[in-house]
């Protein structure tokens, strides 16, 4: 499709383990973005790519949150030991390239929910 | 760090009644940029327009229009004769040249009543 996709698109799980969820950008976007969704929060931003640039992992709310952006497409969010107050929307978005200002298309989110 | 605020929670209108959101940002750079985006039902967040500092043009695309004011830095988004579908929640963003992260408002639900 020509668009951002995320999966799975509803993730439920225990406390304590681990979950990964999947973005693929739109073909040719070099910027990837993670962002949060959650009822307490609002949207807020977890990290971000660029190209082959050390992403930006200020947004990321504890160690137990990484990323990884395998050969500038496809990226991976990893929760470890998951927490109730994980659940939430997680959405990711890509665009052009770094500069700013740049249009962030965004994919439907995939809901985490921790039991 | 910028700083965006919704301080509608909620608008609720009558269908054909002209609604406007307000958003309000801080920030401390000279050149930024602004964005509305469209949260639907389905959850998708949908762009509707971006604004950088320097052009303080109105713009108008079909019902919709925006109000970029720098004196009070203001970036309110007007809906001309609602419809039922732009039920929906509306998200402001601002973002700094210096990163591209957005940094969100709370967001505004608007319900159109038929």
């Amino acid at each position: 499709g020509a668009g951002v996709s995320q999966s799975p698109s509803n993730k439920v799980t225990e406390k304590g383990k681990d979950v990964e969820l999947r973005c693929d950008p739109i073909s040719g976007h070099t910027a990837l973005y993670w962002y949060r969704q959650s009822l307490g929060q609002g949207l807020e931003f977890l990290i971000y790519f660029q190209g082959n640039s050390a992403p930006d992992k200020s947004g990321l709310p504890s160690d137990r949150f990484s990323a990884e952006r395998t050969g500038g497409s496809v990226s991976t969010l990893t929760i470890q030991r998951t927490q109730q107050e994980d659940s939430a929307v997680y959405l990711c978005a890509s665009s052009l390239g770094a500069l700013s200002g740049g249009e962030q298309f965004f994919g439907p989110g995939t809901r985490l929910t921790v039991l | 760090a910028q700083k965006v605020t919704q301080a509608q929670t909620e608008i609720s209108v009558v269908e054909k009644e002209d609604v406007t959101l307000d958003c309000v940002y801080e920030t401390r750079d000279t050149t930024y940029y602004l964005f509305w985006y469209k949260q639907p039902p389905s959850g998708e967040l949908v762009f509707l327009i971006r604004r950088n500092s320097f052009d303080e043009q109105n713009e108008i695309s079909g019902r919709y229009s925006w109000n970029f004011q720098k004196s009070t830095s203001s970036f309110n988004f007007t809906i001309t004769a609602s419809q039922v579908v732009d039920s929906a929640v509306y998200f402001c963003a601002s973002q700094e040249t210096s990163g591209s992260r957005l940094t969100f408002g709370e967001g505004t639900q608007l319900t159109v009543n038929p």
